[in-house]
């Protein structure tokens, strides 16, 4: 099986500062790895992905996320926040194992809502 | 993603009707996906899809049916709508060539009376 924990409900950081959006997964082979962003009234939309190579990933907007295999995390942050980035985040994981149950399929966190203040 | 459309955007039903939010895409993917959304639980899915004659049940599929009549279009019912099945609900599609990235619709808002 696979999942994912968004541990932080809330983060809060002023405009200017750098944030850290915290995510860690769980699977049984090798994951690949999203980050997605939510807008108000809106579907969700995606920021970068890992799937093999460079740990450090970079997406749109500016943020960038951190593979670390031993702590099997995938943090999203960004050197400095806008208050545009206000916004629900979601991660989450694909286990690249073929067949199984969970072949093909994203599991996703409980959503990280940021609120950064002017 | 504006290649993923979803109709309804936003409807309000009574117990127990019968409810079909639809799914319609044109970005030529062969997988798609039926999402909820609630506050605090993040997405959980119905329903996949992964081509026309492939269809499979999610996390939460009790209470759901869905129909893919087209490699396009990925229908989600409600048989008979009940209060706790109020929520935002998403539809998304992949390609394996896209490395499984899901792209998502708009949403549809469903509250059940």
């Amino acid at each position: 099986a696979q999942s994912v924990a968004q541990p932080e409900d809330q983060v809060n950081v002023a405009e200017g500062n750098p944030l850290t959006v915290k995510c860690t997964y769980s699977v049984s082979g090798n994951p690949y790895l999203f980050w997605y962003v939510q807008y108000p009234n809106r579907g969700l939309q995606f920021l970068l992905k890992y799937i093999t190579g460079d740990n450090l990933v970079k997406g749109s907007y500016g943020f960038e996320a951190e593979f670390n295999k031993s702590q099997t995390s995938f943090h999203l942050k960004k050197p400095s926040a806008l208050v545009s980035d206000s916004a629900l985040y979601f991660c989450a994981v694909r286990d690249l194992r073929a067949g199984g149950t969970s072949y093909g399929k994203l599991t996703f966190g409980q959503g990280t809502i940021l609120t950064v203040h002017p | 993603d504006a290649d993923v459309t979803q109709t309804p955007r936003n409807r309000i039903t009574k117990t127990g009707k019968r409810i079909m939010l639809e799914c319609s895409q044109t970005k030529g993917h062969d997988r798609m996906y039926w999402y909820r959304q609630d506050p605090g639980l993040g997405l959980q899915l119905i329903y996949y899809s992964f081509d026309v004659k492939d269809i499979n049940k999610g996390e939460i599929s009790d209470g759901y049916s869905v129909s893919r009549q087209a490699q396009a279009k990925f229908s989600l019912s409600l048989e008979s709508a009940i209060p706790n099945q109020t929520a935002l609900y998403f539809c998304a599609t992949s390609d394996l060539r896209t490395g499984n990235e899901q792209f998502f619709g708009p949403g549809t808002r469903l509250t059940v009376l």
